[in-house]
């Protein structure tokens, strides 16, 4: 079954910089990337999402990269905010659409000191 | 929409006891998923369900574990007896396959088993 890897487990940066999190999946089929990020006792919820047949996808300061010949994708956060403070999870799934599972990565806790 | 419903907030119990947790999905999903998160083990796949179907149940931990889907807009996750290994925040999540492939989380059942 699929097995997705997630580092670093904590990451620690200065408001402004930016901060990147890599994943790794074990599945080849796997097909649907999503990005969850989860404030300390509250929800997860999505924040972006990518599919195997695009390589990259941004969405303001955040984007997203896939490399499916390497089975990773990775999170890039720029111009830090201590809002974005929380808990990141990669999370990925072969046949999403035709109702597949989704497993997520052991998470992110990102800190953004001001 | 109200979202993804799950109750109780919280639940604390005895070790014995059984616990039974609720979900109300989306209306118009047709996927259902539950989640154990824990720090050790992150978030956890326990069971999900397509059209009502539970399709993968291999993450359930054992038999005090069940789970059921009576109808498109209810779900529960039984654990008879609890332990305290059990604690932990519970998490429902709901999404439509075929149209929109998006996960949407409830806010959680943190349970306590003494």
């Amino acid at each position: 079954g699929e097995n997705v890897e997630q580092h670093p487990s904590t990451l620690s940066v200065q408001e402004g910089d930016s901060a990147v999190i890599k994943c790794t999946y074990s599945d080849s089929a796997s097909n649907y990337f999503p990005w969850y990020k989860q404030e300390l006792g509250k929800r997860p919820q999505l924040i972006i999402d990518i599919r195997s047949n695009v390589g990259e996808k941004k969405d303001q300061r955040i984007a997203v990269t896939l490399n499916k010949t390497a089975k990773h994708f990775s999170l890039h956060i720029t111009e830090t905010q201590p809002e974005d403070s929380a808990v990141y999870f990669c999370a990925a799934s072969s046949r999403y659409n035709q109702g597949g599972k989704l497993i997520f990565g052991q998470g992110t806790e990102l800190s953004v000191k001001p | 929409d109200a979202g993804v419903i799950q109750s109780p907030r919280h639940e604390v119990t005895e070790m014995g006891q059984e616990v039974t947790l609720r979900c109300k999905p989306i209306s118009g999903h047709n996927s259902l998923f539950w989640y154990r998160q824990t720090m050790m083990r992150g978030l956890e796949l326990l069971i999900y369900f397509n059209n009502n179907v539970p399709i993968d149940d291999s993450g359930m931990p054992e038999d005090r574990f069940s789970a059921k889907m009576p109808n498109a807009s209810f779900s529960t996750l039984k654990i008879q007896p609890s332990e305290p290994r059990d604690s932990a925040v519970y998490f429902c999540a709901s999404s439509r396959r075929d149209l929109e492939e998006k996960l949407f989380f409830g806010s959680g059942t943190q349970l306590s088993v003494l």
